[in-house]
Protein backbone atom coordinates (compact mmCIF):
# COMPACT_ATOMS: atom_id res chain seq x y z
CA UNK A 1 0.00 0.00 0.00
CA UNK A 2 0.48 4.08 -0.45
CA UNK A 3 3.06 5.04 2.27
CA UNK A 4 2.21 7.81 4.74
CA UNK A 5 4.76 9.39 7.23
CA UNK A 6 4.72 11.98 10.13
CA UNK A 7 6.80 14.44 11.96
CA UNK A 8 7.30 14.10 14.19
CA UNK A 9 6.49 10.84 15.79
CA UNK A 10 6.56 12.23 19.74
CA UNK A 11 6.95 15.72 21.01
CA UNK A 12 6.85 17.03 24.54
CA UNK A 13 6.14 21.02 24.86
CA UNK A 14 5.04 23.56 27.02
CA UNK A 15 1.90 25.40 27.79
CA UNK A 16 1.45 28.40 25.67
CA UNK A 17 3.87 27.03 23.10
CA UNK A 18 3.16 25.69 19.14
CA UNK A 19 3.57 22.78 17.68
CA UNK A 20 3.94 21.70 14.48
CA UNK A 21 3.16 18.23 12.91
CA UNK A 22 4.39 17.42 9.11
CA UNK A 23 2.31 14.80 7.27
CA UNK A 24 3.83 13.68 3.93
CA UNK A 25 2.68 11.44 1.14
CA UNK A 26 5.73 9.38 0.08
CA UNK A 27 4.65 7.53 -3.57
CA UNK A 28 1.70 9.59 -4.14
CA UNK A 29 0.04 12.75 -4.35
CA UNK A 30 -2.85 13.65 -1.94
CA UNK A 31 -4.79 16.92 -2.65
CA UNK A 32 -7.05 15.95 0.02
CA UNK A 33 -5.43 14.93 3.58
CA UNK A 34 -6.83 14.02 7.07
CA UNK A 35 -6.33 14.87 10.59
CA UNK A 36 -7.78 12.77 13.19
CA UNK A 37 -7.31 12.84 16.88
CA UNK A 38 -7.43 10.00 19.43
CA UNK A 39 -7.51 10.46 22.89
CA UNK A 40 -6.95 6.96 25.29
CA UNK A 41 -9.17 4.30 24.27
CA UNK A 42 -11.62 6.24 22.27
CA UNK A 43 -12.14 6.10 18.62
CA UNK A 44 -10.13 8.27 15.86
CA UNK A 45 -11.92 11.50 16.03
CA UNK A 46 -11.71 13.50 12.52
CA UNK A 47 -10.58 17.17 13.19
CA UNK A 48 -10.39 18.12 9.80
CA UNK A 49 -9.79 18.14 5.93
CA UNK A 50 -7.02 19.73 4.39
CA UNK A 51 -7.33 20.44 1.07
CA UNK A 52 -3.87 21.32 -0.95
CA UNK A 53 -4.01 25.14 -2.19
CA UNK A 54 -7.66 26.03 -0.53
CA UNK A 55 -8.77 26.45 3.28
CA UNK A 56 -9.31 23.31 5.60
CA UNK A 57 -12.61 22.27 6.25
CA UNK A 58 -12.97 21.67 9.93
CA UNK A 59 -15.56 19.20 11.94
CA UNK A 60 -17.98 21.09 14.15
CA UNK A 61 -16.29 21.53 17.61
CA UNK A 62 -12.68 22.10 16.24
CA UNK A 63 -11.25 25.70 16.80
CA UNK A 64 -9.89 26.34 13.16
CA UNK A 65 -7.59 29.49 14.74
CA UNK A 66 -6.19 26.35 17.41
CA UNK A 67 -5.65 23.73 14.95
CA UNK A 68 -3.91 25.69 11.94
CA UNK A 69 -3.84 23.41 8.95
CA UNK A 70 -1.78 23.92 6.05
CA UNK A 71 -1.51 22.23 2.94
CA UNK A 72 0.99 23.98 0.90
CA UNK A 73 1.38 21.07 -2.02
CA UNK A 74 0.19 17.80 -3.18
CA UNK A 75 2.91 15.47 -0.39
CA UNK A 76 2.52 17.68 2.36
CA UNK A 77 -0.14 18.91 5.31
CA UNK A 78 0.98 20.37 8.16
CA UNK A 79 -1.07 21.05 11.32
CA UNK A 80 0.07 23.50 13.59
CA UNK A 81 -1.29 23.28 17.64
CA UNK A 82 -1.27 26.86 18.36
CA UNK A 83 -0.89 27.89 22.28
CA UNK A 84 -1.02 24.32 23.19
CA UNK A 85 -2.73 23.33 26.36
CA UNK A 86 -2.55 20.05 28.68
CA UNK A 87 -6.02 19.20 27.40
CA UNK A 88 -4.42 18.99 23.62
CA UNK A 89 -2.53 16.11 24.80
CA UNK A 90 -3.49 13.47 22.18
CA UNK A 91 -2.30 11.17 19.37
CA UNK A 92 -2.79 13.31 15.70
CA UNK A 93 -2.87 11.03 12.74
CA UNK A 94 -2.87 12.60 9.45
CA UNK A 95 -4.38 10.00 6.13
CA UNK A 96 -4.34 10.07 3.11
CA UNK A 97 -4.87 8.04 -0.14
CA UNK A 98 -4.64 8.32 -4.06
CA UNK A 99 -7.99 7.44 -4.80
CA UNK A 100 -11.66 7.76 -2.81
CA UNK A 101 -12.04 5.81 0.37
CA UNK A 102 -8.01 4.38 -0.63
CA UNK A 103 -6.97 6.22 2.54
CA UNK A 104 -3.25 5.67 3.81
CA UNK A 105 -2.45 6.64 7.48
CA UNK A 106 0.73 8.02 9.06
CA UNK A 107 2.13 6.43 12.14
CA UNK A 108 1.09 9.07 14.23
CA UNK A 109 2.29 12.03 16.66
CA UNK A 110 2.17 11.21 20.07
CA UNK A 111 1.83 15.01 21.57
CA UNK A 112 2.43 16.07 25.38
CA UNK A 113 1.73 19.37 26.53
CA UNK A 114 3.25 20.14 30.12
CA UNK B 1 -24.25 11.24 17.61
CA UNK B 2 -22.10 7.98 17.82
CA UNK B 3 -23.10 7.16 13.55
CA UNK B 4 -20.68 4.07 13.86
CA UNK B 5 -20.75 2.14 17.15
CA UNK B 6 -18.64 -1.20 18.13
CA UNK B 7 -20.45 -1.92 21.41
CA UNK B 8 -17.75 -4.69 22.35
CA UNK B 9 -15.03 -3.16 23.67
CA UNK B 10 -13.23 -6.05 24.09
CA UNK B 11 -12.83 -9.53 23.00
CA UNK B 12 -10.82 -12.52 24.07
CA UNK B 13 -10.27 -15.58 21.86
CA UNK B 14 -8.33 -18.44 21.72
CA UNK B 15 -5.53 -19.29 19.26
CA UNK B 16 -7.04 -20.97 16.01
CA UNK B 17 -10.70 -19.87 16.50
CA UNK B 18 -12.55 -18.04 14.93
CA UNK B 19 -12.63 -14.04 15.92
CA UNK B 20 -15.81 -12.10 15.18
CA UNK B 21 -15.69 -8.01 15.83
CA UNK B 22 -19.25 -6.17 14.92
CA UNK B 23 -20.08 -3.16 14.17
CA UNK B 24 -23.44 -1.34 13.79
CA UNK B 25 -24.38 2.03 11.59
CA UNK B 26 -26.90 4.72 11.89
CA UNK B 27 -26.33 6.62 8.72
CA UNK B 28 -27.72 5.43 5.64
CA UNK B 29 -25.93 7.13 3.46
CA UNK B 30 -22.96 5.34 3.93
CA UNK B 31 -21.64 3.03 1.19
CA UNK B 32 -18.59 1.88 1.74
CA UNK B 33 -16.74 0.04 5.03
CA UNK B 34 -13.40 -0.72 6.19
CA UNK B 35 -11.73 -2.56 8.63
CA UNK B 36 -8.84 -1.14 10.32
CA UNK B 37 -6.12 -2.84 12.81
CA UNK B 38 -4.65 -0.52 15.35
CA UNK B 39 -1.00 -0.99 17.90
CA UNK B 40 -0.46 1.28 20.68
CA UNK B 41 1.17 4.73 19.43
CA UNK B 42 1.00 3.31 15.86
CA UNK B 43 -1.77 4.72 12.91
CA UNK B 44 -4.23 2.19 11.68
CA UNK B 45 -3.19 0.01 8.78
CA UNK B 46 -6.22 -1.66 5.98
CA UNK B 47 -7.79 -5.15 6.29
CA UNK B 48 -10.69 -5.30 4.54
CA UNK B 49 -13.51 -3.78 3.17
CA UNK B 50 -16.75 -3.94 1.27
CA UNK B 51 -18.87 -2.20 -0.97
CA UNK B 52 -22.72 -1.38 -0.03
CA UNK B 53 -23.47 -3.50 -3.48
CA UNK B 54 -22.07 -6.65 -1.87
CA UNK B 55 -22.85 -8.46 1.34
CA UNK B 56 -19.51 -10.07 1.88
CA UNK B 57 -15.67 -10.09 0.70
CA UNK B 58 -12.77 -12.41 1.67
CA UNK B 59 -9.10 -11.84 1.92
CA UNK B 60 -7.42 -14.69 3.59
CA UNK B 61 -8.31 -15.46 6.77
CA UNK B 62 -10.40 -11.80 6.96
CA UNK B 63 -14.07 -11.71 5.74
CA UNK B 64 -16.39 -9.00 6.34
CA UNK B 65 -20.04 -9.48 5.93
CA UNK B 66 -22.59 -6.62 5.75
CA UNK B 67 -26.20 -6.71 6.68
CA UNK B 68 -27.61 -3.55 5.25
CA UNK B 69 -31.14 -3.94 6.14
CA UNK B 70 -30.11 -3.90 9.95
CA UNK B 71 -27.11 -1.58 9.23
CA UNK B 72 -24.44 -4.32 10.33
CA UNK B 73 -21.36 -5.62 9.48
CA UNK B 74 -18.97 -8.01 11.08
CA UNK B 75 -15.50 -8.61 10.76
CA UNK B 76 -14.60 -12.85 10.85
CA UNK B 77 -11.01 -14.02 11.49
CA UNK B 78 -10.16 -17.66 10.91
CA UNK B 79 -8.36 -19.13 12.51
CA UNK B 80 -7.30 -16.73 15.06
CA UNK B 81 -3.21 -16.05 15.51
CA UNK B 82 -1.74 -14.70 18.59
CA UNK B 83 -0.04 -11.62 16.09
CA UNK B 84 -3.83 -10.68 15.29
CA UNK B 85 -4.30 -9.52 18.90
CA UNK B 86 -4.60 -5.28 18.30
CA UNK B 87 -7.53 -3.18 18.61
CA UNK B 88 -9.97 -3.35 15.33
CA UNK B 89 -11.76 -0.30 14.00
CA UNK B 90 -14.12 -0.49 12.00
CA UNK B 91 -14.90 2.71 9.83
CA UNK B 92 -17.28 4.04 7.36
CA UNK B 93 -17.91 6.47 4.30
CA UNK B 94 -20.10 7.76 2.25
CA UNK B 95 -22.06 10.37 0.26
CA UNK B 96 -20.14 12.77 -1.34
CA UNK B 97 -17.48 13.25 1.91
CA UNK B 98 -14.57 11.65 -0.57
CA UNK B 99 -12.48 10.01 1.91
CA UNK B 100 -14.24 10.85 4.99
CA UNK B 101 -14.34 8.22 7.34
CA UNK B 102 -16.40 7.44 10.97
CA UNK B 103 -14.81 5.26 12.87
CA UNK B 104 -16.32 3.19 15.63
CA UNK B 105 -14.96 3.03 18.98
CA UNK B 106 -12.91 0.06 18.45
CA UNK B 107 -12.70 -3.38 20.10
CA UNK B 108 -9.34 -4.74 21.49
CA UNK B 109 -9.05 -8.20 20.54
CA UNK B 110 -6.87 -10.91 22.48
CA UNK B 111 -5.40 -14.05 20.80
CA UNK B 112 -4.35 -16.32 23.54
CA UNK B 113 -2.13 -19.19 22.55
Amino acid sequence: GAVVSQHPSRVICKSGTSVKIECRSLDFQATTMFWYRQFPKQSLMLMATSNEGSKATYEQGVEKDKFLINHASLTLSTLTVTSAHPEDSSFYICSGGASEYEQYFGPGTRLTVT
Amino acid sequence: DQQVKQNSPSLSVQEGRISILNCDYTNSMFDYFLWYKKYPAEGPTFLISISSIKDKNEDGRFTVFLNKSAKHLSLHIVPSQPGDSAVYFCAAAGGTSYGKLTFGQGTILTVHP
